[in-house]
Formats: structure tokens, C-alpha cells, sequence
């Protein structure tokens, strides 16, 4: 069966570091890869989409890279701030239509 | 442009009641979809309506139907309620085009519903 896995432990890392998020599938091939993030009591903020012939897509601080051959796409977050803790979700596109299936996402910490 | 729109934010229901969740989109976009997210589980996909048809469904019992209105707006209608249906439910709109996934979803805030 279809599975997504992201690291269940929760990341902690100083201010000014570069966090690394973790999204690995199995048993499909996604055309398409979106990355989320999620604060406590609200829902998820669209934040990157790769396609399977990208390897790397930026936006300012963040990074997304899609290895398909892998199964794998990692998300990086430079000069990480306070204000970066949340939970972050992969969601790989499987079906037709807005079928998103989400990691269980994994929750960043970034002290200062 | 005003963001998705979820209502009522916080619910309790006893058990064997039905419950109605409301969800208004961002204006213009044509596909709603609604998932339910439990520390358990994460978030699992329910359904998605586009142009007021079912398009896609998850793997729910199907005591968990939704709708969607000429407007755009979708409630979402859970009967026979059950302790494990405690969850935050979330709806979410998109500009589809092609319908391919290239669309970032717009979530709302969620309903939290408590079932006791």
C-alpha cells in the first residue's frame, strides 16, 4: 500500500541553523509534491510544490528538493528563526483531482 | 480576499447524534475538500467536490457524506456519532485547473469536533 513517512520526532535546532525535514514514500510515483506547514489550532499554509522533474525548487529561506529515484524529498529551512516552529507536512498527490495524502508531519523547534 | 471559512469553530456532540460542518471557500474557487486530523491518524482525506460533484472519496464509512452547493460552499454531515469521530475536521479550497494536483490547498481554520 501507499505510504508517506516523515521523522515522528520532533526536530530541535539553535537560530541560524539550517533545519532538514524528511519525506519518504513508497509503492506510488507522484507527479507532484507539496510541502506545508501547520501552527497548533489551525489548519495547514501551503508553502512549496516540486514536480517530478524538478530537482530543487526555492522560495527566499526554503528549499525543496524531489529525488525520485530515492523516493524522497527533502525540505530545508536556512537561517532558521523562532518564528519557524511548526509542524511541517509533505503531501505527494495521489489520484486525481486535490487526492493529497499527508505525512503525519514533523514538528520543528528552533531555540534561540 | 477573504481566507476559507469554517463554521462553527468548536463543537461537542454526544454520541449517536449527527453533526453538520460548514465550509466557505475563497471566492472563485471551485474545489472543496475536507479532511479529518487526529493525533493518531494525521490527516486523512474524506472527500473532494468540485462544481457540486463528488470527485474523489477516502476510505470513511459512509456515515460521513458531504455536499456541495451551486455557490461553491460544501458542508460536510457526520451521523450516528462515534466516540473516535472526535477530531478537527478540515475543509479546504482550490483553483483548479486541470484538476492534476497543481493546485495548493487553502485550509481553514477546522471545526473541533468532540464527540462525548
Amino acid at each position: 500500500s501507499q505510504k508517506i513517512e516523515q521523522n515522528s520526532e520532533a526536530l530541535n535546532i539553535q537560530e541560524g541553523k539550517t533545519a532538514t525535514l524528511t519525506c519518504n514514500y513508497t509503492n506510488y510515483s507522484p507527479a507532484y509534491l507539496q510541502w506545508y506547514r501547520q501552527d497548533p489550532g489551525r489548519g495547514p499554509v501551503f508553502l512549496l510544490l516540486i514536480r517530478e522533474n524538478e530537482k530543487e525548487k526555492r522560495k527566499e529561506r526554503l528549499k525543496v528538493t524531489f529525488d525520485t529515484t530515492l523516493k524522497q524529498s527533502l525540505f530545508h529551512i536556512t537561517a532558521s528563526q523562532p518564528a519557524d516552529s511548526a509542524t511541517y507536512l509533505c503531501a505527494p498527490l495521489t489520484g486525481g483531482g486535490n487526492k493529497l495524502t499527508f505525512g503525519t508531519g514533523t514538528q520543528l523547534k528552533v531555540e534561540l | 480576499k477573504a481566507g476559507v471559512t469554517q463554521t462553527p469553530r468548536y463543537l461537542i456532540k454526544t454520541r449517536g447524534q449527527q453533526v453538520t460542518l460548514s465550509c466557505s471557500p475563497i471566492s472563485g474557487h471551485r474545489s472543496v475538500s475536507w479532511y479529518q486530523q487526529t493525533p493518531g491518524q494525521g490527516l486523512q482525506f474524506l472527500f473532494e467536490y468540485f462544481s457540486e460533484t463528488q470527485r474523489n472519496k477516502g476510505n470513511f464509512p459512509g456515515r460521513f457524506s458531504g455536499r456541495q452547493f451551486s455557490n461553491s460552499r460544501s458542508e460536510m454531515n457526520v451521523s450516528t456519532l462515534e466516540l473516535g469521530d472526535s477530531a478537527l475536521y478540515l475543509c479546504a479550497s482550490s483553483l483548479v485547473g486541470t484538476g492534476d494536483g497543481r493546485s495548493p490547498l487553502h485550509f481553514g481554520n477546522g471545526t473541533r469536533l468532540t464527540v462525548t
